[in-house]
């Protein structure tokens, strides 16, 4: 039974890009929550998807958005990179009705 | 100022000692749970806990919810190099969605041989 999965693992972008971020949910588990990790920080909720839609929202900016496609998996966009922007980027899965999270590898997103 | 504030940030200790670290705040959460992240990799659940005053034991852990569900501990029994990594509280505040969870800023062991 495969977990969490994400892609890339690594990223190196340039200040004003674009970048999109892939995370498949473990089996059976229909919602994914985006959370991002600055070093030496504990995970910040960046917003959560069900059902395809944007069920809750962090205190993040517009520039972050995201998508949850018909087999639960998901996307995090984010637009016009600041430099603030590198992190980890963590995927997390569970069940609607449960409190328990399955957290992917994350993605190591550099801005230069 | 943080939610969820976990104490120490550091620790370091011989292999065999015991130890507790904590996670405190002034909000109430409908349910705690912890994480174990190692570098480079995503946290790792260690337990849930959802009833004020619940203890859990998960071999040499071992894990209190408070009494008013506003702060928790976790224990570590003759710890051993294994244990080391960085610890994290995360809670969901009463009233918010499972699966938003606020994270604390984390206690990293160290357990050295």
């Amino acid at each position: 039974d495969a977990g969490v999965t994400q892609s890339p693992t690594h990223l190196i972008k340039t200040r004003g890009q674009q970048v999109t971020l892939r995370c498949s949910p473990k089996s059976g588990h229909d919602t994914v929550s985006w959370y991002q990790q600055a070093l030496g920080q504990g995970p910040q909720f960046i917003f959560q998807y069900y059902e395809e839609e944007e069920r809750q929202r962090g205190n993040f900016p517009d520039r972050f958005s995201g998508h949850q496609f018909p087999n639960y998996s998901s996307e995090l966009n984010v637009n016009a990179l600041l430099l603030g922007d590198s992190a980890l980027y963590l995927c997390a899965s569970s069940l609607t009705s449960t409190y328990e999270q399955y957290f992917g590898p994350g993605t190591r997103l550099t801005v230069t | 100022t943080q939610l969820l504030e976990q104490s120490p940030q550091f620790l370091s200790i011989q292999e065999g000692e015991n130890l507790t670290v904590y996670c405190n705040s002034s909000s109430v959460f409908s349910s705690l749970q912890w994480y174990r992240q190692e570098p480079g990799e995503g946290p790792v659940l260690l337990v849930t806990v959802v009833t004020g005053g619940e203890v859990k034991k998960l071999k040499r852990l071992t894990f209190q919810f408070g009494d008013a569900r506003k702060d928790s501990s976790l224990h570590i029994t003759a710890a051993q190099p294994g244990d080391t990594g960085l610890y994290l509280c995360a809670g969901n505040k009463v009233g918010t969605n499972a699966g938003k969870s606020t994270f604390g800023d984390g206690t990293t062991l160290t357990v050295k041989p």
